[in-house]
């Protein structure tokens, strides 16, 4: 069965510290893998997008990881700030030549002062 | 470039009436994808339209939702008779075209609250 699992569900860190959120897939086959930051109350933002041949892919403070034989991505926010609490996405896209994903229930994060 | 319009922003509807959601998506993408999100969950796909044609309804209930996506005009989904159970945001995306790393571009979703 196709799935996405993310953890943890929800994470609260102070303001300036680091983090890092986990996302384990058993979608098969693989096609790419997107995390998309969602603010409260507005729609997903894509914030990196992943292929097969790709480890690792930066945008700005978020950096997202993918090994692809364990199937595990992670996004690491560094220097964290307030206006990163948001949830945040993992999507898998299946390789069946359409548009078929996959989301995360998502992990809430809470950055606080 | 607007990004992706949806109205209205909050519905309210009571138990039995009909939901109309709209979707306007960028200019020059011609696919739409419909997302249901209850609250403290994640979005879970609904349909997948092209100008004209549903591509992939697999996620659609099978009574009451109805999708379409005429050649003018915007995306429409539709709840007849609503319950309880269809409060929800009801998110639209749209992109260029299905294949690739094309990216979905969300809209800021309609907020349907049944009373």
């Amino acid at each position: 069965k196709n799935q996405v699992e993310q953890s943890p569900q929800s994470l609260i860190i102070l303001e300036g510290k680091n983090c890092t959120l986990q996302c384990n897939y058993t979608v098969s086959p693989f096609s790419n893998l997107r995390w998309y930051k969602q603010d409260t109350g507005r729609g997903p933002v894509s914030l990196t997008i992943m292929t097969f041949s790709e480890n690792t892919k930066s945008n700005g403070r978020y950096t997202a990881t993918l090994d692809a034989d364990t199937k595990q991505s992670s996004l690491h926010i560094t220097a964290s700030q307030l206006s990163d609490s948001a949830s945040y996405i993992c999507v898998v896209r299946i390789n069946t030549g359409g548009f078929k994903t996959i989301f995360g229930a998502g992990t809430r994060l809470f950055v606080k002062a | 470039n607007a990004g992706v319009m949806q109205n209205p922003r909050h519905l309210v509807r009571r138990r039995g009436q009909e939901a109309r959601l709209r979707c306007s998506p960028m200019k020059g993408h011609s696919h739409v994808y419909w997302y249901r999100q209850l609250p403290e969950e994640g979005l879970k796909f609904m349909v997948y339209l092209q100008k004209e044609n549903i591509i992939d309804e697999s996620g659609m209930p099978k009574e009451r939702f109805s999708a379409e996506f005429p050649k003018e005009g915007p995306s429409i989904l539709r709840i007849q008779q609503v319950v309880r159970g269809d409060s929800a945001a009801y998110f639209c995306a749209s992109s260029p075209s299905s294949g690739g790393d094309y990216e979905q571009y969300f809209g800021p979703g309609t907020r349907l609250t049944v009373t």
